[in-house]
């Protein structure tokens, strides 16, 4: 069964600084998806980026970046320019075509102003 | 609605009480999930249904929890004689298919409290 390891329960950033969440996840496929969400305080588990498998190149959305090591299944967020509203339990995850959408146990972040 | 819809925000019952929490997926998604997550918690896979195959139950904890989708659209997770163990979170989630895009679309969740 695929699993999927975040190993920082929680996370603290200065406002502006930049801040790196990890995840290792096992798997024997090639071809999969990876994603961060985020789940701010009320609840409602918004996407931050995405990452296909196949693709070399890293996915980046504004000031949200990833680092995908394939070969180490390794899948870090970065985020740049770290903001208040930064502030949120963020899952990784891993999907396999066809299949469930598996988590980990999430890293809460928190932004010092 | 334009999202995923789901009710009772809140529920609050006794052990050994009989829930069911409802779920209504974005107009047109095929699947939809289950998910519960505990106080400060990841979230638990339930179970997962996808079109008109047969549904993963492989996450349900036991036999008092059971799921179904009516119409390929409205789900309704019931849980059974309650345990205080089953207070959690629970949060449906849908996607146009999981071959496309992967990305689920989350309501707000069913806080349920068993006293």
């Amino acid at each position: 069964a695929q699993t999927v390891t975040q190993s920082q329960p929680e996370m603290s950033v200065q406002e502006a600084e930049t801040v790196t969440l990890s995840c290792t996840y096992d798997t024997s496929e090639s071809d999969y998806y990876l994603f961060w969400y985020k789940q701010p305080p009320s609840r409602q588990m918004i996407l931050v980026i995405r990452q296909e498998a196949y693709k070399q190149q890293n996915a980046t959305e504004n000031r949200f970046s990833v680092n995908f090591q394939k070969a180490a299944k390794s899948f870090s967020l970065k985020i740049s320019d770290s903001q208040l509203g930064d502030a949120a339990m963020y899952f990784c995850a891993y999907l396999e075509y066809g299949n469930k959408l598996v988590f980990g146990a999430g890293t809460i972040l928190r932004v010092k102003s | 609605g334009a999202g995923v819809s789901q009710s009772p925000s809140n529920k609050v019952t006794e052990k050994g009480k009989d829930v069911e929490l409802r779920c209504d997926p974005i107009s047109g998604h095929t699947a939809l999930y289950w998910y519960r997550q505990s106080l400060g918690q990841g979230l638990e896979f339930l179970i997962y249904f996808q079109g008109n195959s047969a549904p993963d139950k492989s996450g349900l904890p036991s036999d008092r929890f059971s799921a179904e989708r009516t119409g390929g659209s409205v789900s309704t997770l019931t849980i059974q004689r309650t345990q205080q163990e089953d207070s959690a979170v629970y949060l449906c989630a849908s996607s146009p298919w999981t071959g496309n895009t992967g990305e689920l679309f989350f309501g707000e969740g069913s806080r349920l409290t068993v006293l």
